[in-house]
């Protein structure tokens, strides 16, 4: 079971670049990586997902390297609506004996 | 748009009733899960089903139990609350998109207070 660990907390400024790293050192060959988003008061959603090299959609980057030991959630240009909790989930699909396995989530503070 | 409800979102409950939080998902979606959520702990998985009638334990499932008797809806039941369940307990509900991780759908939420 991939266990995830992330920075408890990081500050920013409107428009830079955030950068959150999760490390899973023992992630297995069939899982993902996937990262969500949660404000205050509402479940978490789903930001971006990954198995290797580079992914990007309109909203965020998610850089994996090559040993898949850890992966870098990267939110360019922030502003004060980012102000979020990050979580990063490592696992498989959802099937009996697979669990998944979400971090302790990283708060992230963008300040004007 | 995919949506996943909860029967409350503020509950207040006393030590040893008998507890039951609903989730219903309006997606047709084959797996649902019950988190909760604490400060500094982040989310914590109780149980997962990925079918009906299919439950299993995920990380923290002492103290409680599950029925998944329809496809749209999952229950989580504290048989006996206890102040240590007082918490944020979040339901999702995701599709089964081959190998690819499922993504997960989040209800909004029910704050249980145990006294």
């Amino acid at each position: 079971l991939a266990k995830t660990t992330q920075p408890i907390s990081m500050d920013s400024y409107e428009g830079q670049e955030v950068n959150i790293t999760c490390s899973h050192n023992n992630i297995a060959t069939n899982d993902y990586i996937t990262w969500y988003q949660q404000f205050p008061s509402q479940g978490p959603r789903f930001i971006i997902q990954g198995y290797k090299t580079k992914v990007t959609n309109e909203v965020a980057s998610l850089f994996i390297p090559a040993d898949r030991k850890s992966s870098t959630l990267s939110l360019p240009r922030v502003s004060l609506s980012d102000t979020a909790v990050y979580y990063c989930l490592v696992g498989d699909i959802v099937a009996a004996g697979n669990k998944l396995t979400f971090g302790g989530g990283t708060r992230v503070l963008v300040k004007p | 748009d995919v949506k996943v409800t909860q029967s409350s979102r503020y509950l207040v409950k006393r030590t040893g009733e008998k507890v039951f939080l609903e989730c219903v998902q309006d997606m047709d979606h084959e797996n649902m899960f019950w988190y909760r959520q604490d400060p500094g702990l982040g989310l914590r998985l109780i149980y997962f089903s990925y079918d009906v009638k299919m439950k299993e334990k995920g990380d923290i499932p002492e103290g409680y139990s599950v029925s998944r008797e329809k496809k749209e809806r999952f229950s989580l039941i504290l048989e006996s609350a206890s102040t240590n369940q007082t918490s944020m307990y979040l339901c999702a509900s995701s599709n089964k998109l081959g190998p690819v991780t499922d993504t997960q759908y989040f209800g909004p939420g029910t704050r249980l207070t145990v006294l």
